[in-house]
């Protein structure tokens, strides 16, 4: 399978735990989202990588969250002293990059975190 | 940041033509129009993406006016299987939006 994989794929975890989750892109793409979607709602942007270099973060994106990607392939998104409001589908994605237009992004299919 | 505003819910019947627009009234010059299908418990998956005119493949068309004001997705003689919620996405470089979702559901 050569699409996006994310692990876990769910989560629980007690009220003020960090949990930290993995996402593996598309090899060729060096565009890597990371999207929170709570039921009922659309995907919010939460940040976003080109390459290794983390580009745009969303003000949703609060100090107890932090993304990195090593050497511009895998992500980890990590959320610290996790809250009640953190429990969401944490949605992947990966894309071609290039300054001239938009590509498609492809997307994981998501880890789900309950927070307790 | 682009705003998209969406129906919440469409009905269809199997065969029929379904054209869901999306508006987004304060698109920017750059950005770029995506629509995706999502299923219960997925991430959401590929259908098209254009920024003017028409677009078309193989399983939809997209219809984006001169404004740009609005787009809309056109799903050729819908099957049973196209019950899903379709989200619309503009953007460019690192700013996307996706509109609230469209939850079409396909009646024998």
């Amino acid at each position: 399978d050569t699409g996006v994989s994310q692990d876990p794929r769910h989560k629980i975890t007690k009220r003020g735990q960090n949990v930290t989750f993995r996402c593996d892109p598309i090899s060729e793409h060096n565009r890597l989202y990371w999207y929170r979607q709570t039921l009922g709602q659309g995907p919010e942007f939460l940040t976003y990588f080109q390459n290794e270099a983390q580009l745009e973060k969303s003000r949703l994106l609060s100090d107890r969250f932090s993304a990195e990607r090593p050497k511009g392939s895998f992500s980890t998104l990590e959320i610290q002293r996790t809250e009640q409001g953190d429990s969401a589908m944490y949605l992947c994605a990966s894309s071609s990059g290039g300054w001239d237009r938009v590509y498609e992004q492809y997307f994981g299919p998501g880890t789900r975190l309950t927070v307790t | 940041l682009a705003k998209t505003t969406q129906p919440i819910s469409m009905d269809s019947y199997e065969g029929q033509e379904v054209n869901i627009t999306c508006s987004h009234n304060n698109i920017a010059t750059n950005d770029y129009i995506t629509w995706y299908q999502q299923f219960p418990s997925q991430g959401p998956r590929f259908i098209i993406q254009g920024y003017k005119t028409k677009v078309t493949n193989e399983v939809a068309s997209l219809f984006i006016p001169a404004d740009r004001k609005s787009s809309t997705l056109s799903l050729p003689r819908v099957s049973l299987s196209d019950t899903a919620v379709y989200y619309c996405l503009v953007g460019y470089g690192q700013n996307f939006v996706f509109g609230p979702g469209t939850r079409l559901s396909v009646l024998p």
